[in-house]
C-alpha cells in the first residue's frame, strides 16, 4: 500500500519563476492538503483540495495554486517565486474532508536563489 | 483566530528518563488537536488526537497525552524514552474532524542523551 509520495524531492529555482510540486495521496484517499514548512518552524496550511475543487484556503497569496486531477493525484504551482518561498513543502491526504487522520509526505524541498 | 505555543524549543532527556512536552492553544470553540512526529528526511506522522471524550488519550510508541480545558493545554508524554523518540514534535489545532486543516505550533525538537 503506497503512502503519500511527492515530487520532485529538491529543487531549485530562481526568484521570479514558476514551479509545480506534484503530490499522489495514499492509496484510497480522496482529500489532498498542502502545506509549506519553513526552516525552524511549522507546517502553514496553504490549501485543501476535494473533489476537484479547492474547498479550504489558508493565509497564502494568490501566486499560490493548485490542481486536483479525477485520480485525486494534485498539483501546487508557485508563481513569480520570492526568496521567501524557499520551504519544505508537505502534502497530505485523508479520506472525505472530515477525514481525521491525515498521512503525510516526505515534502518537496524548494530553494529559491 | 486558532493558534498554538509550544513553549520548548529543545528538551533534551536521558535515554529511560521520562518525557513531557508542552501545548499551549488558542481556539474559541471546542478544539480538536493532535500530536504528530517528523524525523529528520520524512513527514510528520500522526502520534494521536484528541476530539472529544476521556481527556487522557493514548497513542501510538507508547506516548500518551491529557487535554485540559482549563488551562488550554494538551500536553504529549512518554514514562521512558527510547533513543528513536528523537525527532521534532508538533502540536496541531483543528476546529473540526478535518484534520488536514490544522494550525501547527513551531515544534519541539527532543534530543536523547544515552
Amino acid at each position: 500500500d503506497a503512502g503519500v509520495t511527492q515530487s520532485p524531492t529538491h529543487l531549485i529555482k530562481t526568484r521570479g519563476q514558476q514551479v509545480t510540486l506534484r503530490c499522489s495521496p495514499k492509496s484510497g484517499h480522496d482529500t489532498v492538503s498542502w502545506y509549506q514548512q519553513a526552516l525552524g518552524q511549522g507546517p502553514q496550511f496553504i490549501f485543501q483540495y476535494y473533489e476537484e475543487e479547492e474547498r479550504q484556503r489558508g493565509n497564502f497569496p494568490d501566486r499560490f495554486s493548485g490542481h486536483q486531477f479525477p485520480n485525486y493525484s494534485s498539483e501546487l504551482n508557485v508563481n513569480a517565486l520570492l526568496l521567501g518561498d524557499s520551504a519544505l513543502y508537505l502534502c497530505a491526504s485523508s479520506l472525505g474532508q472530515a477525514g481525521n487522520t491525515i498521512y503525510f509526505g516526505e515534502g518537496s524541498w524548494l530553494t529559491v536563489v | 483566530a486558532q493558534s498554538v505555543t509550544q513553549p520548548d524549543i529543545h528538551i533534551t532527556v536521558s535515554e529511560g528518563a521520562s518525557l513531557e512536552l508542552r501545548c499551549n492553544y488558542s481556539y474559541g470553540a471546542t478544539p480538536y488537536l493532535f500530536w504528530y512526529v517528523q524525523s529528520p528526511g520524512q513527514g510528520l506522522q500522526l502520534l494521536l488526537k484528541y476530539f472529544s471524550g476521556d481527556t487522557l488519550v493514548q497513542g501510538i510508541k507508547g506516548f500518551e497525552a491529557e487535554f485540559k480545558r482549563s488551562q488550554s493545554s494538551f500536553n504529549l508524554s512518554k514514562p521512558s524514552v527510547h533513543w528513536s523518540d528523537a525527532a521534532e514534535y508538533f502540536c496541531a489545532v483543528g476546529g473540526s474532524t478535518n484534520a488536514g486543516k490544522s494550525t501547527f505550533g513551531d515544534g519541539t525538537t527532543l534530543t536523547v542523551k544515552p
